[in-house]
């Protein structure tokens, strides 16, 4: 079956303008994650949906920061103002949810952001 | 608080010699304890968990790892290292009583299998 899917795959941008970062889950998994993964270093955990709950923000590292998900389909990462710091592997993970009784995270390829 | 230690940032072993990758962990219940894999230029691949059961797990690509409680610890092995093994490892704990259903993260474990 189809993984989780992640678009685009590479964006470079200039600093200062907006990214859209999209992620599709799959289909039937009520979690989902957005990770940021800086060059050779571990996973940085940015936010959480569950279902129809309101979302986990707290790992956010900023306002210019903002991601939407309805329901439990596609997902959208928004970075407002680009800065180079931003410049990292943005990673989308879903699962099965609280109700599974298990918890593993199925990641998707990431897109490779580049502020310039 | 929840936390997940991988002590060595890399670990080199000879093609065809055991090699394990350490991942130690504190959490205030009981544990689920994950191992993901990432290739160069990939996403997370999912290789084994601890639920419940045997303290052995087995996983994908002839991985297991082997749940300490004693010592909080869910060291990952393969008894003959491939050159293909080389990636990064990252380790993740959950508490079964956390109602925050996320994982944490280890720093990862860069993984060196020389020929």
């Amino acid at each position: 079956g189809a993984g989780v899917s992640q678009s685009p795959s590479n964006k470079v941008t200039e600093k200062g303008k907006d990214v859209e970062l999209r992620c599709d889950p799959i289909s039937g998994h009520t979690a989902l994650y957005w990770y940021r993964q800086r060059l050779g270093q571990g996973l940085e955990f940015l936010i959480y949906f569950q279902g129809n709950s309101a979302p986990d923000k707290s790992g956010l590292p900023s306002d210019r920061f903002s991601a939407e998900r309805t329901g439990e389909s596609v997902s959208t990462l928004t970075i407002q103002r680009t800065q180079q710091e931003d410049s990292a592997v943005y990673l989308c993970a879903s699962s099965l949810g609280r109700t599974s009784g298990t918890y593993e995270q199925y990641f998707g390829p990431g897109t490779r952001l580049t502020v310039t | 608080a929840q936390s997940v230690a991988q002590p060595e940032d890399q670990v080199n072993v000879a093609e065809g010699n055991p090699l394990t990758v350490k991942c130690t962990y504190s959490v205030s219940g009981n544990p689920y304890l994950f191992w993901y894999v990432q290739y160069p230029n990939r996403g997370l691949q999912f290789l084994l968990k601890y639920i419940t059961g045997d303290n052995l797990v087995k996983g994908s690509y002839g991985f297991e790892a082997e749940f300490n409680k004693s010592q909080t610890s869910f060291h990952l092995k393969k008894p003959s290292a491939l050159v293909s093994d080389s990636a990064l490892y990252f380790c993740a704990v959950r508490d079964r009583v956390d109602s925050n259903y996320q994982l944490i993260w280890g720093a990862g474990t860069k993984l060196i299998i020389k020929p």
